[in-house]
């Protein structure tokens, strides 16, 4: 089981968002991916393998965290950025994903 | 351009079958994973399975073996989801998904999303 908080982030564009992702039982080899979803669209692979970023995400985000706690930053908020963020892991069987954090507006 | 094109949102009634499709293109359908991701209205993202459909290898997770069929067509370039009976509680948007390489199941190529709404 993947448990995130918090359930929702209220922020400002500039500040820094502090994304958390727990799991009931090590993940292996630390696969754990990020995605941005926002209304009525498909999510979108921010990061893999807990700290490399997907191709074409800019460097504000970033990925961190082994063994059963993971992270996702976002470090400065920019108003495209106010979304929902899951993340899943896939180094156990079957992969599984959070219930997902909202980053909206304060 | 790579991606993955999905059939059109379905109404059913409680017990009807249904056959969902995603349709690959810009890559080499048979060297990839397919994946199949469920979400509930208002929730969060469920795996459901997975398909490669060089050899029709598929993985279900246990939450939905047995409910959902997962099938590929190599000859088309189409992956597909089908429910012999299907629950209200099958009402969801269902994406296909391809992942970054044949070894890992991060997903960077996602369908559009195919809205099914079971009711009676």
């Amino acid at each position: 089981v993947l448990t995130q908080s918090p359930g929702t982030l209220s922020l400002s564009p500039g500040e820094r968002a502090t994304l958390s992702c727990r799991a009931s039982q090590s993940v292996s080899v630390n696969y754990v991916a990020w995605y941005q979803q926002k209304p009525g669209q498909a999510p979108r692979l921010l990061i893999y393998g807990a700290s490399s970023r997907a191709t074409g995400i800019p460097d504000r985000f970033s990925g961190s965290g082994s063994g059963t706690d993971f992270t996702l930053t976002i470090s400065r908020l920019e108003p495209e950025d106010f979304a929902v963020y899951h993340c899943q892991q896939y180094g156990n069987s079957p992969p599984t994903f959070g219930q997902g954090t909202k980053v909206d507006l304060k | 351009e790579v991606q993955l094109v999905q059939s059109g949102a379905e109404v059913k009634k409680p017990g009807e079958s249904l056959n969902i499709s995603c349709k690959a293109s810009g890559f080499r359908f048979t060297n990839y994973w397919i994946g199949w991701v469920r979400q509930m209205p208002g929730k969060g993202l469920e795996y459901l399975g997975i398909i490669f459909p060089y050899d029709s290898d598929t993985r279900y997770s246990p939450s939905f073996r047995g409910h959902i069929t997962i099938s590929a067509d190599k000859t088309i370039n189409t992956a597909y989801l089908q429910w012999n009976s299907l629950k209200a509680s099958d009402t969801a948007i269902y994406y296909c998904a391809r992942p970054l390489t044949v070894s890992s199941k991060a997903f960077d190529i996602w369908g559009q999303g195919t809205v099914v709404t079971v009711s009676s």
